[in-house]
């Protein structure tokens, strides 16, 4: 079953925009993460914020979270084509494993 | 050494055919997984085991069969597919589950394809 709901499904940006991704998710957790994805490839970590936290950033990523809203949202910070990927939210709660969300398909052009 | 290998990269096989998914990681990980993904679509979770035992079965058919040998070792079993298993199997792998900072690695993948 799925936690997030990503929006929007696909972003077109070009080289040097940012790129803003939104996720919402329907129960309590203990934290969100976010992943990337190329293009038929594994996921790669991006950042993991805990439900007692509001912001993180890593690099040219900022994540947000706000638990209120049940929703959560990243930020990339002047998008480069090496962006261009497939994002993912995924949601622990307690007593289950990640529950990914549909994804969001970025597509960085330079 | 912060990798997950999955091996083969690529398989076909035949309904009738009995293969086996391979993945391994040396992070001294107590906790693997594996998730289906279809194209599109998020990653689907499958099993998990955690300290070398089956921990969640999120009711797959039993054609497919997962065994852990050992901590750094996680396999697949496959036996009579569907054409509609056809997918991209990945595995991952964490320190523990459910410790609330649960970052998990991931394999590059399998594409598996039946016919």
């Amino acid at each position: 079953s799925q936690q997030g709901e990503e929006d929007p499904q696909a972003l077109s940006i070009q080289e040097g925009e940012n790129a803003t991704m939104n996720c919402s998710y329907k129960t309590s957790i203990n934290n969100l993460q976010w992943y990337r994805q190329n293009s038929g490839r594994g996921l790669v970590h991006l950042i993991l914020i805990r439900s007692n936290e509001r912001e993180k950033h890593s690099g040219r990523l900022r994540v947000t979270l706000d638990t209120s809203k049940k929703s959560s949202s990243l930020l990339i910070t002047a998008s480069r084509a090496a962006d261009t990927a497939s994002y993912f939210c995924a949601t622990e709660q307690a007593g289950t494993a990640l529950i990914f969300g549909k994804g969001t398909t970025l597509s960085v052009s330079s | 050494d912060t990798e997950v290998t999955q091996t083969p990269k690529h398989l076909v096989m035949g309904m009738t055919n009995k293969k086996s998914l391979k993945c391994e990681q040396h992070m001294g990980h107590r906790a693997m997984y594996w998730y289906k993904q279809k194209a599109k679509k998020p990653p689907e979770l499958m099993f998990v085991y955690s300290y070398e035992k089956l921990s969640i079965n999120e009711s797959v058919p039993s054609r497919f069969s997962p065994e852990c040998p050992n901590s750094s070792l996680l396999n697949l079993h496959l036996h009579a597919l569907q054409p509609e298993d056809s997918a991209l199997y990945l595995c991952a792998s964490s320190q523990v589950i459910l410790a609330g900072n649960n970052e998990q690695f991931f394999g590059p993948g399998t594409r598996l394809t039946v016919l």
